[in-house]
C-alpha cells in the first residue's frame, strides 16, 4: 500500500520556468490537497479538491493551478516560477475531508527557484 | 477566518521529563482541533483530534491534549518524553465546512539525553 506518492522529491527551477508536481494516492480518497511549508509559517493550503472534477482555492493559490481528472491524481502546476515559490510542497489526502477523517501526507517535494 | 498560534518555536526537554506544547486558536464557533507531528524529512501524521465532548483527548504515542474554551487553548502534553519524540508538532483547526485545515507555525521539540 503506497499511500500518497509525490514526485519529484527535489527540483531546481529558474525564474519563469513552469513545472508540474505530481501527487497520486491509492486509497480511493475523495479529498486531496496541496500545502506549502515555509519556516515559521507552518503549512499553508494552496488548493484542494473534494472529488474528481472539483477544485477550490486555499489560502495561498496565486501562481498555482490544479486539476482533478481522476480520483487518484491531483497535480500542482507552477505557471511561471518565482523565487518566492521556493518551499517544500506536501500533498495530502483524506477519505472525506480533514474535518472528518485524518489527512495522509506524502513525503514532500523540495523546490528551489533561482 | 480561523487561525492558530503556537507561541513556542523551539522547546528542549530532557528525556523522561514531562512536556507541554502550547496552542491557541481563534474561531467563531465550536472548533474542531487537531495535533499533527512531523518527523524529519517526512510528511505529517495525526496525533489526536478534538470534536466535542470530553475536553481531555487521548492520542497515539502516549500524547494527550486538553481543550479549554475559556482560554481558547488546546495544549498538547506527554508525561514522560522519549528521544523518539523529537520532531515538529503542529496544531490545526478546520473551518465550518470541514474542507480547509489551518495550521499553526509549529513547535520544534528537541530531546536531551
Amino acid at each position: 500500500n503506497a499511500g500518497v506518492t509525490q514526485t519529484p522529491k527535489f527540483q531546481v527551477l529558474k525564474t519563469g520556468q513552469s513545472m508540474t508536481l505530481q501527487c497520486a494516492q491509492d486509497m480511493n480518497h475523495e479529498y486531496m490537497s496541496w500545502y506549502r511549508q515555509d519556516p515559521g509559517m507552518g503549512l499553508r493550503l494552496i488548493h484542494y479538491s473534494v472529488g474528481a472534477g472539483i477544485t477550490d482555492q486555499g489560502e495561498v493559490p496565486n501562481g498555482y493551478n490544479v486539476s482533478r481528472s481522476t480520483t487518484e491524481d491531483f497535480p500542482l502546476r507552477l505557471l511561471s516560477a518565482a523565487p518566492s515559490q521556493t518551499s517544500v510542497y506536501f500533498c495530502a489526502s483524506s477519505r472525506s475531508g480533514p474535518g472528518v477523517s485524518p489527512l495522509h501526507f506524502g513525503n514532500g517535494t523540495r523546490l528551489t527557484v533561482t | 477566518a480561523q487561525s492558530v498560534t503556537q507561541p513556542d518555536i523551539h522547546i528542549t526537554v530532557s528525556e523522561g521529563a514531562s512536556l507541554e506544547l502550547r496552542c491557541n486558536y481563534s474561531y467563531g464557533a465550536t472548533p474542531y482541533l487537531f495535533w499533527y507531528v512531523q518527523s524529519p524529512g517526512q510528511g505529517l501524521q495525526l496525533l489526536l483530534k478534538y470534536f466535542s465532548g470530553d475536553t481531555l483527548v487521548q492520542g497515539i504515542k502516549g500524547f494527550e491534549a486538553e481543550f479549554k474554551r475559556s482560554q481558547s487553548s488546546f495544549n498538547l502534553r506527554k508525561p514522560s518524553v522519549h528521544w523518539s519524540d523529537a520532531a515538529e508538532y503542529f496544531c490545526a483547526v478546520v473551518n465550518n465546512a470541514g474542507n480547509m485545515l489551518t495550521f499553526g507555525g509549529g513547535t520544534r521539540l528537541m530531546v536531551k539525553p
